[in-house]
Formats: structure tokens, C-alpha cells, sequence
């Protein structure tokens, strides 16, 4: 079955030091795939995507993620977190299905900054 | 500003009440989409429409229903068949679910349910 694994829980990280969430999926071919990012009582809003072409991709807020194709993988990453990103990040893909596109989540990764 | 708007922000159910959460969307999106968010478990796709008066099952809709009667509209009732509905609810519209629409889904801030 298609899915979309977060191995990661719960990260922690030091304010100003550097962040890598991982996002491993399964599926055939490529599918689209993005970054969404949720604060507490609050809906997703979109980070990044990655269609085609460059493997690394730039988003909002200073967010890159990367593209591997040989290990399905598309990990998100910032040089220099800041207080203001804790929050709870989700990865998903979107691929054909059934007539419509569907878009599949992982069970997210939630961000803890310290000061 | 154009947006999507869930209420109430907090509902409570008691045994065997049904519940209806509330979704207006004013982007003039035609397809709209209710998820199901469990904390763990990310965000599961209940039911979806992509016209109006037209709407189908996504990969939980047992125990929820939907109606589409407007563009802007797209209520979830959750039914009293629904054993465990304790969770967030987000309501999402997009132009339509083809076409990587992933990148143009605008999300709610959501319902929080709760049994008491």
C-alpha cells in the first residue's frame, strides 16, 4: 500500500541550530510531494513542493527539502531554526487514484524549539 | 480576504447525538474536502466533493455524512454510528482535485470534537 512514513515523533532542537525532518515514502512512480506546516489549533499551511526538474526546492520562511529519488526520500531542512518554527510538520504525497489525485499525509513531526 | 471558515471552534457530543460541523469557503473553490486529524496519525480524508451537489467517500466515512447544496457549503454531520469521534476536524477547498492540487489547498482552522 502507498504511504508516507515521518519516522520522527517528536524533535527538539536548540534556537539557531540546524533542523532535518525526514519523510520517507512508497510509491511507484514519482508523485508530487510537499511540506505543510501546523500551528497548535490551527489548519496546514504549505511549505514547499517538489514536481519535477531541481531536486532541492526553497519554501517560505526560509525552508528547503531535497528529493531522492534512489531512496524515496524528501527531508525537510532549515539551516537556522527560530523559535517561531515549533510547530507540527506533515509530509504528503499526492498521486492518481481512482479518476481523482489523493493526496496521502504522514502522521507529521512535531518541532520543539529551545531558547 | 478570502478564506475558509470552520465553527464552531469546539463542539462537545453527548451519546448518540449527531453533530454537524460547519464549513464556508468564499475563494470560489468547486472542490471541497473534510479530514479527520488523530494526534499520530496525520490528517485522513472523510469525504470530498468537487461539484456542487455531487460528493463521495474518502478513506473514513463511516459514521459521517455530507451535503454540497452550495459552492460555499459543505457541512459534516457526524452521526451517532461514529464510535470514536473524538478529534480535530479540518475543512479544505482547492479548484479541484486533479492536477496537483496539493499546492492550492487551502485549510480551515479547524473543529475540535469531543464526547462527553
Amino acid at each position: 500500500a502507498q504511504s508516507v512514513t515521518q519516522p520522527d515523533i517528536h524533535i527538539t532542537v536548540s534556537e539557531g541550530a540546524s533542523l532535518e525532518l525526514r519523510c520517507n515514502y512508497s510509491y511507484g512512480a514519482t508523485p508530487y510531494l510537499f511540506w505543510y506546516v501546523q500551528s497548535p489549533g490551527q489548519g496546514l499551511q504549505l511549505l514547499l513542493k517538489y514536481f519535477s526538474g531541481d531536486t532541492l526546492v526553497q519554501g517560505i520562511k526560509g525552508f528547503e527539502a531535497e528529493f531522492k529519488r534512489s531512496q524515496s526520500s524528501f527531508n525537510l531542512r532549515k539551516p537556522s531554526v527560530h523559535w517561531s518554527d515549533a510547530a507540527e510538520y506533515f509530509c504528503a504525497v499526492e498521486r492518481p487514484f481512482d479518476g481523482y489525485n489523493k493526496l496521502i499525509f504522514g502522521a507529521g513531526t512535531r518541532l520543539a524549539v529551545h531558547p | 480576504d478570502g478564506g475558509i471558515t470552520q465553527s464552531p471552534k469546539y463542539l462537545f457530543r453527548k451519546e448518540g447525538q449527531n453533530v454537524t460541523l460547519s464549513c464556508e469557503q468564499n475563494l470560489n473553490h468547486d472542490a471541497m474536502y473534510w479530514y479527520r486529524q488523530d494526534p499520530g496519525q496525520g490528517l485522513r480524508l472523510i469525504y470530498y466533493s468537487q461539484i456542487v451537489n455531487d460528493f463521495q467517500k474518502g478513506d473514513i466515512a463511516e459514521g459521517y455524512s455530507v451535503s454540497r447544496e452550495k459552492k460555499e457549503s459543505f457541512p459534516l454531520t457526524v452521526t451517532s454510528a461514529q464510535k470514536n469521534p473524538t478529534a480535530f476536524y479540518l475543512c479544505a477547498s482547492s479548484i479541484g482535485p486533479t492536477g496537483a492540487y496539493g499546492e492550492k489547498l487551502f485549510f480551515g482552522s479547524g473543529t475540535q470534537l469531543s464526547v462527553l
